[in-house]
């Protein structure tokens, strides 16, 4: 079946202006990731989803990261105000089952992620 | 926070040869261990992972060592073939609060024909 898509694959923006990334995870799948990815770098985790209810957010680098999931399948980060340092590759990833803590031991399934670049 | 520490960043191998990727993690609380391989162009994808009531686990040409005394973890690839070729990530999963991985800076893994 389909695995999880991400879109645009690529961004650039200019310095100030907002980006809105979407992913679509796979169809079913309750929880929701979203990882930040420097070239060389392995995923850094910024914020999780179970359904439509963002529980972790505590790796966002500041308020002008948010993410949502409304409806609790597809999901949009958005940065607003971009900054060069804000270039990367954005990857979600999503999960069959819900994340409420403690051990997960869930498989997460990775999208192609979107390249954001920011002149 | 947790902190996965990854060696080497890049290995060059023969194919045929073994490969042996090496992490270690500094949370204690940490349980779960997961082996991600990601090949150009695509997300990383689940290999093998090993939990912490368990020192060695194996799949066909792929094994996974821990030792929780230590908080190292290891992967070890046999018989190695030109499509391992790819970028290798452990990560560790923390065992208290909200569960999230933190993953290792990963291992460019070159295998030669």
């Amino acid at each position: 079946g389909a695995g999880v898509s991400q879109s645009p694959r690529y961004k650039v923006t200019k310095r100030g202006q907002d980006v809105a990334l979407r992913c679509d995870p796979i169809s079913g799948h309750v929880s929701l990731y979203w990882y930040r990815q420097a070239l060389g770098q392995g995923p850094e985790f910024l914020t999780y989803f179970n359904y439509e209810a963002q529980q972790d957010k505590s790796g966002l680098p500041n308020d002008r990261f948010s993410a949502e999931r409304p409806e609790g399948s597809i999901s949009t980060l958005t940065i607003q105000r971009t900054e060069q340092r804000d270039s990367a590759m954005y990857r979600c990833a999503s999960s069959p089952t819900p994340n409420f803590g403690g051990l997960s031991y869930n498989e997460q399934f990775f999208g192609p992620g979107t390249r954001l670049t920011v002149l | 926070g947790e902190n996965v520490e990854q060696h080497p960043s890049t290995l060059s191998v023969q194919e045929g040869d073994s490969a042996v990727i090496k992490c270690t993690y500094s949370d204690s609380a940490s349980n779960y261990f997961p082996w991600y391989k990601q090949e150009l162009g695509k997300g990383p994808q689940l290999i093998i992972d090993i939990r912490s009531n368990v020192g060695e686990k194996k799949d066909q040409r792929i094994a996974v060592t821990l030792n929780k005394t230590a908080k190292h973890f290891s992967l070890h690839i046999t018989e190695t073939q030109p499509e391992d070729s790819a970028v290798y990530f452990c990560a560790a999963e923390r065992n208290s609060g909200y569960s999230t991985l933190t993953f290792g800076k990963g291992t460019m893994l070159l295998v030669s024909p």
